[in-house]
């Protein structure tokens, strides 16, 4: 199984600052990652697919970096709707599983 | 759009099945998923099929118990749970597509205990 390790744990952040959040993989992943975001009360939200490509309607300041095991998600500048849980998720062994990280929260500093 | 339906208080060892109503969408030309999250966990995911229903994967921890199905005239997708235990204990997402997932549906929850 490939395990998703996302970091930090915690983020806090002022509005209008830039927030990254890393993922990690147990091995190569390629560039089968996703991002999520999920608010509390609500589902996740794709946001990044394929390393980098924004999902419909996701604003340009969310961007994806990354390739093999190292990944990166940037809030380029943040705004208090984007206060909320992150999570990375792999594909790259699709069939038959894909495995998601423990998540990030960004919470307001 | 994606709506979930069956979840609720069952005992241990007892079934369930889920029903994800899908819409808005060709559904018969999509895999589909169920992922579940626990606090303890996080996101999960559980079981996907083929557009077709010729395939179908699970996650370890619920083959033999879980079996996702789906039916292509009502345009539902569905999760039979028997042999359930504490630990299956979340709230059970149905999504579209198991490479990334996009929609999903509110959730249902589902809890195991006596």
């Amino acid at each position: 199984e490939i395990v998703m390790t996302q970091s930090p744990v915690t983020l806090s952040v002022s509005p209008g600052e830039r927030a990254t959040l890393s993922c990690r993989a147990s091995q190569s992943v390629g560039s089968y990652l996703a991002w999520y975001q999920q608010k509390p009360g609500q589902a996740p939200r794709l946001l990044i697919y394929g390393t980098s490509t924004r999902a419909t309607g996701i604003p340009a300041r969310f961007s994806g970096s990354g390739s093999g095991t190292e990944f990166t998600l940037t809030i380029s500048s943040l705004q208090s709707e984007d206060f909320a849980v992150y999570y990375c998720q792999q594909y790259s062994n699709w069939p038959p599983a894909v495995t998601f990280g423990q998540g990030t929260k960004v919470e307001i500093k | 759009q994606l709506v979930e339906s069956g979840g609720g208080l069952v005992q241990p060892g007892g079934s369930l099945r889920l029903s994800c109503a899908a819409s808005g969408f060709t559904f018969n030309n999509y895999w589909m998923s169920w992922v579940r999250q626990t606090p303890g966990k996080g996101l999960e995911w559980v079981a996907s099929i083929k557009h077709d229903g010729s395939e179908k994967y699970y996650v370890d921890s619920v083959k033999g118990r879980f079996t996702i199905s789906r039916d292509f005239a009502k345009n539902f997708l569905y999760l039979q749970m028997n042999s359930l235990r504490a630990e299956d204990t979340a709230v059970y997402y149905c999504a579209r597509d198991p490479n990334w997932f996009d929609p999903w549906g509110q959730g249902t929850l589902v809890t195991v205990s006596s």
